[in-house]
């Protein structure tokens, strides 16, 4: 079973609107870290936002949100105010464990397109 | 943040050739990774790098593929041996720095190496 799943294949945002971008995940670990990446058209991957599964309060840096919702197991990103710089791939990673050597695993990845 | 410079930036090779990926951090860190992005796809990680010990690598990536050298804490070289075009990939090298558990040790990525293999 995949342990982060990202199923929307495209997402298309209006300039200045909200857009969510969904994940999933799996994982029988109580201790967990949920990180969502940017990747523009350069290749670079830039990190946006942490959620650690013990963590009661939604994180948040600047513009970005981290819906998460631990029954579900979804840790949805939320861009808010979008821009055109934001289009580009967005990766949903889980860390599962503790300790700095747990591996980082990433989901397929979702392609937004910020419409001016 | 810690930041991470990658040499060569891009790099067009002929199959059979090897060619090997710098990674410079700016300040000393435990463990470094090597991830590939095959074209349109996610990461998937090759290899985890400690210095002073072999790397450990993941299940489909052998070391005579990918030697890797980590000669200190602030560097780490990976070869891509007898290339073939299905090596034409973004290989990015990434970092966990400061291991501080508050932050669930973000992990920050090089700008990686673009290679094409012909």
């Amino acid at each position: 079973a995949q342990k982060i799943t990202q199923t929307q294949p495209g997402m298309f945002v209006q300039e200045k609107e909200a857009v969510t971008l969904d994940c999933t995940y799996d994982t029988s670990d109580q201790s967990y870290g949920l990180f969502w990446y940017k990747q523009p058209s350069s290749g670079e991957m830039i990190f946006l936002i942490y959620q650690g599964s013990y963590d009661e309060q939604n994180a948040t840096e600047g513009r970005y949100s981290l819906n998460f919702q631990k029954a579900r197991k979804s840790a949805n990103l939320v861009i808010s105010a979008s821009q055109l710089g934001d289009s580009a791939m967005y990766f949903c990673a889980m860390r599962e464990g503790t300790g700095a050597n747990s591996k980082l695993t990433f989901g397929k990845g979702i392609t937004l397109s910020v419409r001016p | 943040s810690a930041v991470i410079s990658q040499k060569p930036s891009r790099d067009i090779c002929q199959r059979g050739t090897s060619l090997t990926i710098q990674c410079q951090v700016d300040s000393q860190v435990t463990m470094m990774f090597w991830y590939r992005q095959q074209p349109g796809q996610s990461l998937t990680l090759i290899a985890t790098a400690n210095q002073g010990s072999e790397a450990t690598y993941e299940s489909g990536f052998v070391i005579d593929k990918f030697p890797i050298s980590r000669p200190n804490l602030t560097f780490s070289t990976l070869t891509v041996s007898n290339m073939s075009p299905e090596d034409s990939s973004i290989y990015l090298c990434s970092v966990v720095d400061p291991a501080d558990p508050t932050t669930g040790y973000e992990q920050y990525f090089g700008p990686g190496t673009r290679l094409t293999v012909t």
